[in-house]
């Protein structure tokens, strides 16, 4: 198993251009998210998905995209850089909720990400 | 508004010592309680979880302390290490249907470990 896996590592972007953050993994898991960590902010949720076909909104969702096709994978897409986007983006995964049991999040190795 | 608050921001511990960080939530809708650890260029990992039906739960050298009455939670490191030192974050959740778990992060505390 290769877990969570996330491309590219690290990017720099210019103000205005779009691009994806890649996030796959092969655990089967039902439940999936992005997370934004910046310095002395902790990990804030920008947007998340319990499903194929099912995304919604997290604490930080502006400017940002999402969609899950396939269980697989869930891409994030930042339409029009800024340079508030500069941050390490982590995508998570975990098994669908089961009621009295909390299933562990895995986390990628993470996207540097850099907004000129 | 900050959910989960946790103190402190960066804590220096020698060898052999405890290391001791503290978490208050302010939801009580919250129902689960994870520390996240951190090593630099990694993502977090999963290091130990408590539910708030106990008070108490040790794994090895690390330890949770609850206190579901005054909403405070907190991880103790026995005899730490210097490969302990890393970032850790505490977080808390509640399960809002649908197999949605959302983890409210606290901001971290950066452990130093110093031989």
């Amino acid at each position: 198993n290769a877990g969570v896996t996330q491309t590219p590592k690290f990017q720099v972007l210019k103000t205005g251009q779009s691009m994806t953050l890649q996030c796959a993994q092969d655990m089967n898991h039902e439940y999936m998210s992005w997370y934004r960590q910046d310095p002395g902010m902790g990990l804030r949720l920008i947007h998340y998905s319990v499903g194929a076909g099912i995304t919604d909104q997290g604490e930080v969702p502006n400017g940002y995209n999402v969609s899950r096709s396939t269980t697989e994978d869930f891409p994030l897409r930042l339409l029009s850089a800024a340079p508030s986007q500069t941050s390490v983006y982590f995508c998570a995964s975990s098994a669908g909720g089961v009621w009295g049991g909390f299933p562990e999040q895995y986390f990628g190795p993470g996207t540097r990400l850099t907004v000129t | 508004q900050q959910q989960v608050k946790q103190s402190p921001q960066s804590l220096i511990v020698q060898k052999g010592g405890i290391s001791i960080i503290n978490c208050a939530y302010e939801n009580t809708a919250f129902d689960y309680f994870p520390w996240y650890q951190q090593f630099p260029g990694k993502g977090p990992a999963l290091l130990i979880a408590i539910r708030p039906d106990v008070s108490e739960k040790k794994e090895g050298r690390f330890t949770i302390s609850f206190n579901k009455s005054a909403k405070q939670f907190s991880l103790h490191i026995m005899d730490s290490q210097p490969g302990d030192s890393a970032t850790y974050f505490c977080a808390a959740s509640s399960y809002s249907g649908a197999g949605s778990y959302q983890l409210t992060f606290g901001k971290g505390t950066k452990l130093s470990v110093i031989p």
